[in-house]
C-alpha cells in the first residue's frame, strides 16, 4: 500500500460526458502528479501541483483540467469525453524533495462508450 | 517524442539467470534515472535510482547501470525470482524540473 488513494476504481461513461477522479497524497507529501496510460503506451505525464499550485504541464488536452485543495487532496476533471480518451489514470504523490521517488495510487480505469 | 525508450516490450528469463532490462533517452538534460515496477492492477512502485554523477547504484539484487556518453541504462536483476514478474518502466528527469518521463515499459517473465 503506497498511501496514496484514487477513487473511484472504475468509471464507466459515455462520449460527451464529464467526469472528476480524485486523489488523495501520502501523509505529508505537497506534491500531486497525475498520468495517463493507454492502451500498450508508457506512462504519460498529464500534471503537477505542489501545495495547491500548478508546478508542471505535460500533454494535458484542454478538455481536461485539475485542482489541488487546501487539504491537499487533487481532482483530475475530464469533460467532453470521447472514446480516445479510455485509459488508466494514476496519481501519485512526492515528498517535497524527491520529486522523482513518486509514490502511485492503484489508478482509476475510465472507459468510455 | 519519446525521450525515454524502452525498445524490448518483453523479456523471458529463468529463474535464477539474470534479468537485463535496457533504456535509452535522447534530452541530455536528463540527470536523473529511475526504475518502476508494476504489477497488474496496481499503480507503479519505485525500485531504484541513479544520479548522473555516478554510473553504477546497486540495491540488493538490483543494480542500475548509466552510460551517460551512450545515453543508456540498464537494470539488472540478479538473481532473477518468480516475483519479479512484473511491467519494469525506466522513468528520467533533469534538474530543475519536476516533471519525470517515463518510457513505455518492458514486461519481465520469469519462468520458474
Amino acid at each position: 500500500d503506497s498511501g496514496v488513494t484514487q477513487t473511484p476504481k472504475h468509471l464507466i461513461t459515455a462520449t460527451g460526458q464529464r467526469v472528476t477522479l480524485r486523489c488523495s497524497p501520502r501523509s505529508g507529501d505537497l506534491s500531486v502528479y497525475w498520468y495517463q496510460q493507454s492502451l500498450d503506451q508508457g506512462l504519460q505525464f498529464l500534471i503537477q501541483y505542489y501545495n495547491g499550485e500548478e508546478r508542471a504541464k505535460g500533454n494535458i488536452l484542454e478538455r481536461f483540467s485539475a485542482q489541488q485543495f487546501p487539504d491537499l487532496h487533487s481532482e483530475l476533471n475530464l469533460s467532453s469525453l470521447e472514446l480516445g480518451d479510455s485509459a488508466l489514470y494514476f496519481c501519485a504523490s512526492s515528498a517535497r524533495d524527491k520529486f522523482g521517488e513518486q509514490y502511485f495510487g492503484p489508478g482509476t480505469r475510465l472507459t468510455v462508450t | 517524442d519519446q525521450q525515454v525508450k524502452q525498445n524490448s516490450p518483453s523479456l523471458s528469463v529463468q529463474e535464477g539467470r539474470i534479468s537485463i532490462l535496457n533504456c535509452d533517452y535522447t534530452n541530455s538534460m536528463f540527470d536523473y534515472f529511475l526504475w518502476y515496477k508494476k504489477y497488474p492492477a496496481e499503480g507503479p512502485t519505485f525500485l531504484i535510482s541513479i544520479s548522473s554523477i555516478k554510473d553504477k547504484n546497486e540495491d540488493g539484487r538490483f543494480t542500475v547501470f548509466l552510460n551517460k556518453s551512450a545515453k543508456h541504462l540498464s537494470l539488472h536483476i540478479v538473481p532473477s525470482q518468480p516475483g519479479d514478474s512484473a511491467v519494469y518502466f525506466c522513468a528520467a528527469s533533469a534538474r530543475g524540473y519536476q516533471k519525470v518521463t517515463f518510457g513505455t515499459g518492458t514486461k519481465l517473465q520469469v519462468i520458474p
